[in-house]
């Protein structure tokens, strides 16, 4: 199975401060690039998403920046808040299947 | 309107003993996935369903696992004999096809202990 790869595995972040998660993929066929957040307890939620026809999404204090020909993609979380605590995944694909990165668990402290 | 439905949330049970998990997809999404999330790992697609029809099932082990969706709508997802590596959460997701992109909604999972 082709594989995400995603870093850190970990983040602390001070309230306010820039949270920066990595993911590579390997597949050029990918064409749907979402991010989900996850809460203890909870199932995956979509956060934002991206297609490789643009190289940056900015949905409120969150953004995607794309790097096809890199085959990378990056989730930009802005004036991080001890709410935005939580697990999140990259995933790659298209409309038939993803595949999800292993997860980067951010920890935002007031 | 209702979110993507599972139950149990929790099961414990002894190695070589059977598990079922049920799954009631949101309403009109005629896609249904099962997905395995191991601790501190991302979810892994067991079988995806287009309507009543199993598309993808490359990566469920079929020797002890096995799914249906009857009538194209609610969903279980069976281990029999259940494993001590089957120690999981078992995600159900549910997406409407056709609206461009693949917007999967997840269900809060189901944790599977085996002992």
């Amino acid at each position: 199975q082709q594989q995400v790869k995603q870093s850190p595995q970990s983040l602390i972040v001070q309230k306010g401060g820039i949270s920066i998660i990595n993911c590579a993929y390997e597949n050029t066929a990918f064409d749907y690039f979402p991010w989900y957040q996850q809460f203890p307890g909870k199932g995956p939620a979509l956060l934002i998403a991206i297609r490789p026809d643009v190289s940056e999404k900015k949905e409120g204090r969150f953004t995607i920046s794309f790097n096809k020909s890199a085959k990378q993609f990056s989730l930009h979380i802005m004036d991080s808040q001890p709410g935005d605590s939580a697990t999140y995944f990259c995933a790659a694909g298209n409309t038939d299947k993803l595949i999800f990165g292993t997860g980067t668990r951010l920890q935002v402290f007031p | 309107e209702a979110g993507v439905v599972q139950s149990p949330r929790y099961k414990i049970i002894e190695k070589k003993q059977p598990v079922a998990f049920w799954c009631n997809p949101i309403s009109g999404h005629n896609t249904l996935y099962w997905y395995r999330q191991n601790l501190g790992q991302g979810p892994e697609l067991l079988i995806r369903y287009e309507n009543e029809e199993a598309v993808d099932d490359s990566q469920l082990p079929k020797d002890r696992f096995s799914a249906e969706r009857l009538k194209g709508v609610d969903s279980t997802l069976k281990i029999q004999p259940a494993e001590l590596g089957d120690s999981a959460v078992y995600l159900c997701a549910s997406s409407q096809q056709g609206s461009g992109a693949n917007v999967l909604t997840f269900g809060a999972g189901s944790r599977l202990t085996v002992l």
